[in-house]
């Protein structure tokens, strides 16, 4: 069984300011995937950022990178420069690759709010 | 353009009246699933599945159905909508499960009321 816990409800940033999002997961799987969801008032969720478990490098996407600490179980999500955009609900994510692969575990959920 | 739809969008409805929620992909997807969203409990997976005829169970799965007899398309059911199943719900694909295959991608969403 997979777990996945933000212990943040809700951040607040200024513009062009960084704020990082914590996140924390507990499984059993070796081989996993984790995940940051973006979900603007629109409700569409937006993949933000994807990471492979075996993979030691962390993920980036523009101004979007990640801390992957694989023995603490922590997946934090950085985003540099923040913009209005990103005002959004965040949420991270993960993935069993192997037999109990299917489920999509999410936490749940932290606002954030850049302010101007 | 490559997408997931859902309809309807919104709904509100009436306790026991039978109701199903499409979700349909055009990006040739395996994988697909559905999810109901509540405040403070993130995203819940209802029940997915692997391929045509092949669905299992997510989390909470009490009182509903899905089928997949295509491979485009996969409705969720409520045989008998309750107060409780008032939620957002969420479709999803994705290629498959392995390596690179498993990114999720999101339909719109369905804001469903049941009164």
């Amino acid at each position: 069984a997979q777990t996945v816990t933000q212990s943040q409800p809700e951040m607040s940033v200024q513009e062009a300011e960084t704020v990082t999002l914590s996140c924390t997961y507990d499984t059993s799987e070796s081989n996993y995937y984790l995940f940051w969801y973006k979900q603007p008032p629109s409700r569409q969720m937006i993949l933000v950022i994807r990471q492979e478990a075996y993979k030691q490098q962390n993920a980036t996407e523009n101004r979007f990178s990640v801390n992957f600490q694989k023995a603490a179980k922590s997946f934090s999500l950085k985003i540099s420069d923040s913009q209005l955009g990103d005002t959004a609900m965040y949420f991270c994510a993960s993935v069993a690759g192997g037999t109990s692969y299917g489920k999509l575990t999410f936490g749940q959920g932290t606002i954030l709010t850049v302010h101007p | 353009e490559a997408q997931v739809t859902q309809n309807p969008r919104y709904l509100i409805t009436v306790t026991g009246k039978k109701l199903t929620v499409t979700c349909s992909q055009n990006m040739n997807h395996e994988y697909m699933s559905w999810y109901r969203q509540d405040p403070g409990l993130g995203l819940r997976q209802i029940y997915y599945s692997m391929n045509v005829e092949v669905t299992d169970k997510g989390d909470v799965p009490e009182g509903y159905k899905v089928s997949r007899k295509e491979k485009r398309n996969f409705p969720l059911i409520l045989e008998s909508p309750s107060p409780n199943q008032t939620s957002l719900y969420f479709c999803a694909s994705s290629w498959g499960l392995a390596g690179g295959r498993n990114t999720q991608y999101f339909g719109p969403g369905t804001r469903l009321t049941v009164l």
